[in-house]
């Protein structure tokens, strides 16, 4: 069956601090690859998303992420994370249809 | 900007009540779904639907039913809630298979407290 891993329950980091956060799905098919952030008491929003071309994608607020088809693969990084980044990411995976697989979530906190 | 209204932002109920959640999306989009949120679980897929009247199981349907009369409408029905069912319930929705495929966009949530 499909699924999706985030390695990392929790992280905390102080401000600065590169982030890298882990995703890998199950599937070797085409995929469609995104990431959502969920900011303490605010509804899901999307940050980036991948569909075709440039395996490195560029999203909102300094985020991108690889997509690395060998290692079923696509972490999302930052070079230098803000106390406003504070928050709770998920890496979603389209396998087939409409139906997305979310991953377990990893719960980013940032030291000020 | 599209707009995903959930009807109630906080419910408590009772063991053994019928449960309406309602979820209302205002950019005609075809695919609506619907999530449980819990902490160390992260989102795991009840239903969706992909056109008026057609629905899908997800992940962890038992215990809810889904019902889409109209494009921008999609309720999950709790047929005798149970406290396992206490969560957070969040509604989604996207346009429909087309290329490339479209992000999906959520609603505020559902905090459902069953006692």
């Amino acid at each position: 069956a499909q699924s999706v891993s985030q390695h990392n329950h929790h992280v905390i980091l102080s401000e600065a601090a590169s982030l890298e956060l882990g995703c890998n799905y199950s599937y070797g098919g085409t995929v469609n690859l995104f990431w959502y952030v969920q900011y303490p008491g605010q509804h899901l929003q999307l940050l980036l998303k991948y569909f075709s071309g440039d395996p490195l994608v560029k999203g909102i607020k300094g985020f991108e992420a690889e997509f690395i088809k060998s290692k079923f693969s696509f972490n999302l990084r930052k070079p230098s994370v803000q106390w406003s980044d504070t928050a709770e990411y998920f890496c979603a995976v389209r396998f087939w249809g409409d139906k997305i697989i979310f991953g377990k979530g990893t719960r980013l906190h940032i030291l000020p | 900007d599209v707009k995903v209204t959930q009807s109630s932002r906080y419910l408590v109920k009772r063991t053994g009540e019928k449960v309406f959640l309602e979820c209302v999306q205002d950019m005609d989009h075809e695919n609506m779904f619907w999530y449980r949120q819990d902490p160390g679980l992260g989102l795991r897929l009840i239903y969706f639907s992909y056109d008026v009247k057609m629905k899908e199981k997800g992940d962890i349907p038992e215990g809810y039913s889904v019902s889409r009369e109209k494009k921008e409408r999609f309720s999950l029905i709790l047929e005798s809630a149970s406290t396992n069912q206490t969560s957070m319930y969040l509604c989604a929705s996207s346009l429909g298979q087309v290329a490339p495929i479209r992000p999906q966009h959520f609603g505020d949530g559902t905090r459902l407290s069953i006692l």
